[in-house]
């Protein structure tokens, strides 16, 4: 069976510093692997995601992602924090028939 | 607004009384998914539709939970004899896909909180 792990409950980054967000994955066969952002009050919202090819993703916002099939990771990553990034961040791996998120990160971006 | 809806957004219910929840999928997506997310949690996953074909319901939580989507458009989830443990957040997500291919992103409506007195 297929699940998702964020090893952190709490990051908390500095306005301006990069900031990571970890999550591991175990799935068997390929992984589908996305990530997620939900704020106060909103639903999730899809940041980004990796199908196939390139390691590193791009998504929305200035957000970025690195898959890592030997540390069976997927971190999510920002070269430089906002505040506005503060929310919940969820990882998140598709199966055959199911999505597995994990338990979720809080991040906040300390002015 | 051509996003996921869902209606009710808030459900407050006694114990014992049944409760449908109600999402509108965005129009083009062709599969639906119901979770329940509860606090300091990630959504968890109950059952999908691939058109009004109900794909996966095994994870529903129990016999007290259906689903149904018999049009291939909007869905409901029902909660039958509610108890108290079945407070939540409901949350509806729509994509595209067919057949096997699973790397469409999916989008996910505002939520329906239940809360069960």
């Amino acid at each position: 069976a297929q699940s998702v792990a964020q090893p952190e409950d709490q990051v908390n980054v500095a306005e301006g510093n990069p900031l990571t967000v970890k999550c591991t994955y175990s799935v068997s066969g390929n992984p589908y692997l996305f990530w997620y952002v939900q704020y106060p009050n909103r639903g999730l919202q899809f940041l980004l995601k990796y199908i196939t090819g390139d390691n590193l993703v791009k998504g929305s916002y200035g957000f970025e992602a690195e898959f890592n099939k030997s540390q069976t990771s997927f971190h999510l990553k920002k070269p430089s924090a906002l505040v506005s990034d503060s929310a919940l961040y969820f990882c998140a791996a598709r199966g055959d028939n199911d999505m597995r998120f994990g338990a979720g990160t809080r991040l906040t971006v300390k002015p | 607004d051509t996003g996921v809806s869902q209606d009710p957004r808030h459900k407050i219910t006694k114990r014992g009384q049944n409760v449908t929840f109600r999402c509108d999928p965005i129009s083009e997506h062709n599969r639906l998914y119901w979770y329940r997310q509860t606090l300091g949690q990630g959504p968890e996953f109950l059952t999908y539709f691939q058109n009004e074909a109900q794909l996966e319901k095994s994870r529903l939580l129990s016999d007290r939970f259906s689903a149904e989507r018999p049009k291939g458009s909007f869905s409901t989830l029902e909660i039958q004899r509610t108890e108290q443990g079945d407070s939540a957040m409901y949350l509806c997500a729509s994509s595209l896909g067919a057949g096997l291919r699973r790397g469409y992103e999916q989008y996910f409506g505002p939520g329906t909180r239940l809360t069960v007195t």
